[in-house]
Protein backbone atom coordinates (compact mmCIF):
# COMPACT_ATOMS: atom_id res chain seq x y z
CA UNK A 1 0.00 0.00 0.00
CA UNK A 2 0.84 2.97 -0.78
CA UNK A 3 2.13 5.55 2.72
CA UNK A 4 2.10 9.25 2.67
CA UNK A 5 2.96 10.39 6.26
CA UNK A 6 2.91 14.27 7.58
CA UNK A 7 5.18 15.33 10.44
CA UNK A 8 2.35 16.61 12.52
CA UNK A 9 -1.68 16.22 12.29
CA UNK A 10 -2.32 18.97 14.54
CA UNK A 11 -0.28 22.57 14.53
CA UNK A 12 -0.74 25.94 16.20
CA UNK A 13 1.72 28.66 15.32
CA UNK A 14 1.55 32.32 16.53
CA UNK A 15 1.50 35.08 13.40
CA UNK A 16 4.61 35.52 12.30
CA UNK A 17 6.66 32.47 12.77
CA UNK A 18 8.27 30.52 10.31
CA UNK A 19 6.70 26.84 9.92
CA UNK A 20 7.73 23.73 8.19
CA UNK A 21 5.22 20.97 7.12
CA UNK A 22 7.21 18.00 6.33
CA UNK A 23 5.55 14.68 3.81
CA UNK A 24 7.74 11.46 3.31
CA UNK A 25 6.39 9.21 0.81
CA UNK A 26 7.56 5.36 0.88
CA UNK A 27 6.66 4.67 -2.84
CA UNK A 28 9.30 5.98 -4.86
CA UNK A 29 7.04 8.77 -6.60
CA UNK A 30 8.07 11.56 -8.59
CA UNK A 31 5.46 13.78 -8.20
CA UNK A 32 4.66 15.01 -4.82
CA UNK A 33 1.80 17.91 -4.33
CA UNK A 34 1.45 20.49 -1.25
CA UNK A 35 -2.78 21.15 -1.44
CA UNK A 36 -4.90 23.40 1.32
CA UNK A 37 -7.94 22.12 2.01
CA UNK A 38 -10.57 25.23 3.17
CA UNK A 39 -14.55 24.56 3.70
CA UNK A 40 -16.25 25.91 0.70
CA UNK A 41 -13.24 26.93 -1.07
CA UNK A 42 -12.06 22.84 -2.15
CA UNK A 43 -9.15 21.73 -2.68
CA UNK A 44 -6.06 23.75 -3.56
CA UNK A 45 -3.00 23.38 -5.19
CA UNK A 46 0.00 25.20 -3.61
CA UNK A 47 2.88 23.82 -4.82
CA UNK A 48 3.67 20.19 -6.53
CA UNK A 49 7.36 19.44 -7.67
CA UNK A 50 7.74 16.16 -10.62
CA UNK A 51 11.40 15.77 -8.95
CA UNK A 52 14.07 16.37 -6.51
CA UNK A 53 15.04 20.03 -6.43
CA UNK A 54 12.30 20.75 -8.71
CA UNK A 55 9.63 22.96 -8.03
CA UNK A 56 6.40 24.36 -9.88
CA UNK A 57 3.84 26.87 -8.66
CA UNK A 58 -0.05 25.72 -8.21
CA UNK A 59 -2.38 28.48 -7.92
CA UNK A 60 -1.81 29.76 -4.43
CA UNK A 61 2.03 30.08 -4.13
CA UNK A 62 1.80 32.97 -2.39
CA UNK A 63 3.18 33.12 1.30
CA UNK A 64 4.68 29.47 0.68
CA UNK A 65 7.83 27.92 -0.47
CA UNK A 66 8.91 24.46 -0.51
CA UNK A 67 11.84 22.23 -0.68
CA UNK A 68 12.10 18.90 -2.12
CA UNK A 69 16.13 17.49 -1.38
CA UNK A 70 15.14 13.89 -1.54
CA UNK A 71 12.99 12.29 -3.96
CA UNK A 72 10.59 10.92 -0.89
CA UNK A 73 10.93 14.18 0.92
CA UNK A 74 8.41 17.19 0.17
CA UNK A 75 8.51 20.31 2.88
CA UNK A 76 6.16 22.98 2.88
CA UNK A 77 7.50 26.35 4.47
CA UNK A 78 5.36 28.98 5.67
CA UNK A 79 8.17 32.08 5.97
CA UNK A 80 5.88 34.30 7.84
CA UNK A 81 2.57 32.73 8.96
CA UNK A 82 -0.78 34.53 9.01
CA UNK A 83 -4.02 34.08 10.26
CA UNK A 84 -5.28 33.39 6.65
CA UNK A 85 -3.32 30.55 6.52
CA UNK A 86 -5.11 28.67 8.99
CA UNK A 87 -6.05 25.72 6.99
CA UNK A 88 -5.99 22.04 6.79
CA UNK A 89 -2.78 21.15 4.74
CA UNK A 90 -2.72 17.68 2.23
CA UNK A 91 0.30 16.72 0.86
CA UNK A 92 -0.52 13.55 -1.77
CA UNK A 93 2.40 11.94 -3.89
CA UNK A 94 1.91 10.09 -7.45
CA UNK A 95 3.98 8.23 -10.09
CA UNK A 96 5.41 9.56 -13.04
CA UNK A 97 4.70 6.83 -14.86
CA UNK A 98 1.77 6.27 -17.27
CA UNK A 99 0.21 3.27 -16.05
CA UNK A 100 -3.54 2.37 -15.46
CA UNK A 101 -3.17 2.77 -11.77
CA UNK A 102 -1.38 6.63 -11.61
CA UNK A 103 -2.77 8.82 -9.33
CA UNK A 104 -2.41 10.65 -6.08
CA UNK A 105 -2.22 9.03 -2.80
CA UNK A 106 -3.12 11.45 0.53
CA UNK A 107 -1.43 11.70 3.40
CA UNK A 108 -3.52 12.52 6.80
CA UNK A 109 -3.53 16.02 6.26
CA UNK A 110 -2.10 18.73 9.03
CA UNK A 111 -4.61 20.75 10.27
CA UNK A 112 -2.94 24.13 11.19
CA UNK A 113 -3.64 26.64 13.45
CA UNK A 114 -2.39 30.55 13.26
CA UNK A 115 -3.00 32.53 16.67
CA UNK B 1 -10.82 18.08 -16.96
CA UNK B 2 -14.87 17.36 -17.06
CA UNK B 3 -17.43 19.00 -14.75
CA UNK B 4 -19.00 16.19 -12.79
CA UNK B 5 -22.67 16.48 -10.63
CA UNK B 6 -23.40 14.63 -7.41
CA UNK B 7 -25.88 14.36 -5.09
CA UNK B 8 -25.46 16.52 -2.22
CA UNK B 9 -25.94 14.06 0.34
CA UNK B 10 -27.48 10.18 0.69
CA UNK B 11 -28.30 7.94 3.62
CA UNK B 12 -27.45 4.19 3.64
CA UNK B 13 -28.45 1.50 6.60
CA UNK B 14 -25.39 -0.56 7.83
CA UNK B 15 -24.72 -3.43 5.71
CA UNK B 16 -26.78 -2.85 2.93
CA UNK B 17 -25.82 -1.34 -0.47
CA UNK B 18 -24.31 1.70 -0.87
CA UNK B 19 -25.07 3.75 -4.55
CA UNK B 20 -23.66 6.72 -5.65
CA UNK B 21 -24.29 8.06 -9.12
CA UNK B 22 -22.23 10.62 -10.55
CA UNK B 23 -23.14 12.18 -13.52
CA UNK B 24 -20.13 13.27 -16.69
CA UNK B 25 -22.04 14.18 -19.50
CA UNK B 26 -18.69 16.16 -20.78
CA UNK B 27 -16.15 13.79 -20.71
CA UNK B 28 -13.85 13.38 -23.08
CA UNK B 29 -12.44 10.30 -24.73
CA UNK B 30 -8.64 9.87 -22.71
CA UNK B 31 -10.37 11.19 -19.65
CA UNK B 32 -11.38 8.59 -16.55
CA UNK B 33 -13.40 8.55 -14.28
CA UNK B 34 -12.31 8.63 -10.74
CA UNK B 35 -13.64 8.30 -6.83
CA UNK B 36 -12.37 9.39 -3.78
CA UNK B 37 -13.39 9.44 -0.11
CA UNK B 38 -12.96 11.92 2.35
CA UNK B 39 -13.87 10.92 6.02
CA UNK B 40 -14.08 13.40 8.16
CA UNK B 41 -10.70 15.34 9.28
CA UNK B 42 -8.85 12.78 7.37
CA UNK B 43 -7.02 12.94 3.89
CA UNK B 44 -8.67 12.20 1.08
CA UNK B 45 -8.62 8.34 0.36
CA UNK B 46 -8.58 6.77 -3.56
CA UNK B 47 -11.61 4.34 -4.21
CA UNK B 48 -11.24 3.19 -7.50
CA UNK B 49 -10.81 4.70 -11.21
CA UNK B 50 -11.81 3.42 -14.60
CA UNK B 51 -12.04 4.17 -18.32
CA UNK B 52 -15.59 2.58 -19.65
CA UNK B 53 -15.03 -0.81 -18.51
CA UNK B 54 -16.76 -1.72 -15.12
CA UNK B 55 -14.16 -1.94 -12.26
CA UNK B 56 -14.34 -3.77 -8.77
CA UNK B 57 -11.42 -3.78 -6.40
CA UNK B 58 -11.67 -4.61 -2.72
CA UNK B 59 -13.41 -1.55 -1.60
CA UNK B 60 -15.83 -1.22 -4.19
CA UNK B 61 -17.45 -1.30 -7.36
CA UNK B 62 -17.02 1.47 -10.21
CA UNK B 63 -20.26 1.17 -13.06
CA UNK B 64 -19.84 3.62 -15.79
CA UNK B 65 -22.71 3.69 -18.45
CA UNK B 66 -21.81 2.79 -22.05
CA UNK B 67 -22.21 6.36 -23.69
CA UNK B 68 -20.06 7.25 -20.66
CA UNK B 69 -21.76 10.31 -19.07
CA UNK B 70 -22.71 8.60 -15.93
CA UNK B 71 -21.31 6.26 -13.24
CA UNK B 72 -22.20 4.37 -9.80
CA UNK B 73 -19.70 3.73 -6.97
CA UNK B 74 -21.18 0.76 -5.62
CA UNK B 75 -19.89 0.01 -1.92
CA UNK B 76 -21.62 -3.58 -1.42
CA UNK B 77 -21.90 -3.95 1.86
CA UNK B 78 -21.68 -0.44 3.84
CA UNK B 79 -20.77 0.10 7.31
CA UNK B 80 -20.33 3.02 10.03
CA UNK B 81 -16.36 3.67 8.45
CA UNK B 82 -17.85 4.65 5.51
CA UNK B 83 -19.43 7.58 6.39
CA UNK B 84 -17.61 10.09 4.07
CA UNK B 85 -17.74 12.48 1.38
CA UNK B 86 -17.40 10.94 -1.57
CA UNK B 87 -15.73 12.62 -4.63
CA UNK B 88 -15.94 11.69 -8.35
CA UNK B 89 -13.56 13.06 -10.58
CA UNK B 90 -13.00 13.04 -14.10
CA UNK B 91 -9.45 13.84 -15.78
CA UNK B 92 -6.89 13.04 -18.08
CA UNK B 93 -6.24 9.11 -16.63
CA UNK B 94 -2.83 6.66 -16.76
CA UNK B 95 -1.25 10.05 -15.14
CA UNK B 96 -0.26 11.46 -11.39
CA UNK B 97 0.75 15.13 -12.77
CA UNK B 98 -1.16 17.77 -12.32
CA UNK B 99 -4.29 19.10 -9.67
CA UNK B 100 -7.22 17.31 -8.62
CA UNK B 101 -10.11 19.45 -8.80
CA UNK B 102 -13.01 17.92 -6.03
CA UNK B 103 -16.39 19.38 -6.78
CA UNK B 104 -18.67 19.41 -3.88
CA UNK B 105 -18.69 15.49 -3.06
CA UNK B 106 -21.72 12.83 -1.58
CA UNK B 107 -22.25 13.12 2.07
CA UNK B 108 -23.03 9.63 2.49
CA UNK B 109 -23.99 8.71 6.13
CA UNK B 110 -24.55 5.22 6.97
CA UNK B 111 -26.51 4.82 9.82
CA UNK B 112 -27.36 1.88 12.08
Amino acid sequence: DVKVTQSSRYLVKRTGEKVFLECVQDMDHENMFWYRQDPGLGLRLIYFSYDVKMKEKGDIPEGYSVSREKKERFSLILESASTNQTSMYLCASGSAGRGAKETQYFGPGTRLLVL
Amino acid sequence: DAKTTQPPSMDCAEGRAANLPCNHSTISGNEYVYWYRQIHSQGPQYIIHGLKNNETNEMASLIITEDRKSSTLILPHATLRDTAVYYCIVRVGGTSYGKLTFGQGTILTVHP
